[in-house]
């Protein structure tokens, strides 16, 4: 099974800085899954990449593959960044069954 | 855009009632999945179904039945209802089991 940790487990930070969630998993992935639950519940996927770096706006998803790496960068941030953010990767040899961290809380103070 | 949509919203049911959550998307995806998510733990996979017709189980089924009606629709059964299985359901799909997922908005259960 693949082990899904993810830190910090919350993150406080002031509008406007630089903010870093990383996530890191156990074995070998076809691809990592980026989410976001808003404050009120719903889930909206971020990103999905397998290799290097993706970017959507002020957000940049990167991956390293050698070290089971992955991190969600948020440049100037904005009180309505504020959310969990969910990383999830599938099990060793198979793609349905994701495995999901338990999530960073990010709060945006403005 | 309806996306993905679960029916109901809340529920609070007592022990032992039975109850079957729905979901349907109208995105024409072929995968969808059940997950719960608990409070200081990850979103976990009840069920999921590849395609029309195909169900498999995930991490936590035991408790819980599923129905892939039709390629719309991924309905969810409690039979005999858990103070265990208070929790907030999320359905999901995507067009295949390596495709970002989308998500409905969760059914929030209580069971007393």
């Amino acid at each position: 099974k693949n082990e899904v940790e993810q830190s910090p487990q919350n993150l406080t930070a002031q509008e406007g800085e630089f903010i870093t969630i990383n996530c890191s998993y156990s074995v070998g992935i076809s691809a990592l899954h980026w989410l976001q639950q808003h404050p009120g519940g719903g889930i909206v996927s971020l990103f999905m990449l397998s290799s290097g770096k993706k970017k959507h706006g002020r957000l940049i998803a990167t991956i390293n593959i050698q070290e089971k790496h992955s991190s969600l960068h948020i440049t100037a941030s904005h009180p309505r960044d504020s959310a969990v953010y969910i990383c999830a990767a599938p099990p060793q040899g198979g793609s349905e069954k994701l495995v999901f961290g338990k999530g960073t809380k990010l709060t945006v103070n403005p | 855009n309806a996306g993905v949509t679960q029916t109901p919203k809340f529920q609070v049911l007592k022990t032992g009632q039975s109850m079957t959550l729905q979901c349907a998307q109208d995105m024409n995806h072929n995968s969808m999945y059940w997950y719960r998510q608990d409070p200081g733990m990850g979103l976990r996979l009840i069920y999921y179904s590849a395609s029309e017709g195909t169900t498999d189980k995930g991490e936590v089924p035991n408790g819980y039945n599923v129905s892939r009606l039709n390629k719309r629709e991924f309905s969810l059964r409690l039979e005999s209802a858990a103070p265990s299985q208070t929790s907030v359901y999320f359905c999901a799909s995507s067009w295949t089991g390596s495709q970002p997922q989308h998500f409905g908005d969760g059914t929030r259960l209580s069971i007393l």
